[in-house]
């Protein structure tokens, strides 16, 4: 089946530095990937859609300034969360969509990676 | 607009018993309904779905059938399992893969031995 991979899974950092999050598509092409955020026990909140070659699409209430994203081919997508806080600290998940993909055609999801800021 | 909405939980069941998990939706267009479980620390894993009305999506001895009438998505298993303990969520998209999807709250679900 089609895997979706994110580096890294855990990261520490200080206040203040940037964080980079890349998110792989394995085995396929994706024209378009997802960014999520979770905080514990909620659900996943849509930060940004991002789509291959293009800017991404940010959902109200996210600040693009501070959520870089890049979809420089079709099987990359990084989330960069600059000049993070202690706010920033979540659970990052992203999901990529097959291209072409038709109705009903699922997303895959990554593993996710947990930001924690010191 | 969009939206998803599941019941509350968390549900602690007892191995063997049934499970139903509630999941109304309200879509602008004819959508397609998900529902993703969670094990502890990782990502979303589809679970089943459904692109039309009446259609059953079934995996893993869960079953959900897609309900136009009363716009439903309803989860079900006969017996659960401890490693079924997990948190589900239900879900929407209207559109292709690359439309986005629109989740319910996600519910925990606790099997006890």
């Amino acid at each position: 089946g089609a895997v979706v991979s994110q580096h890294p899974s855990w990261v520490i950092c200080k206040s203040g530095t940037s964080v980079k999050i890349e998110c792989r598509s394995l085995d396929f092409q994706a024209t378009t990937m997802f960014w999520y955020r979770q905080f514990p026990k909620q659900s996943l909140m849509l930060m940004a859609t991002s789509n291959e070659g293009s800017k991404a699409t940010y959902e109200q209430g996210v600040e693009k300034d501070k959520f870089l994203i890049n979809h420089a081919s079709l099987t990359l997508s990084t989330l960069t969360v600059t000049s993070a806080h202690p706010e920033d600290s979540s659970f990052y998940i992203c999901s990529a969509g097959l291209a072409g993909g038709t109705r009903g055609e699922t997303q895959y999801f990554g593993p996710g990676t947990r930001l924690l800021v010191l | 607009g969009n939206s998803v909405t599941q019941m509350e939980g968390p549900v602690t069941l007892s191995e063997e018993a049934f499970l139903t998990i509630n999941c109304t939706y309200t879509a602008t267009g004819y959508p397609s309904l998900f529902w993703y479980v969670q094990y502890p620390g990782e990502g979303l894993q589809l679970l089943l779905k459904a692109t039309k009305a009446d259609d059953k999506g079934s995996n893993k001895g869960f079953e959900a059938t897609y309900r136009k009438e009363t716009t439903s998505f309803h989860l079900e298993k006969g017996s659960v399992q401890v490693s079924d303990s997990a948190v589900y969520f239900c879900a929407l998209s209207v559109g292709g893969a690359n439309s986005k999807l629109t989740f319910g709250k996600g519910i925990t679900l606790s099997v006890r031995p």
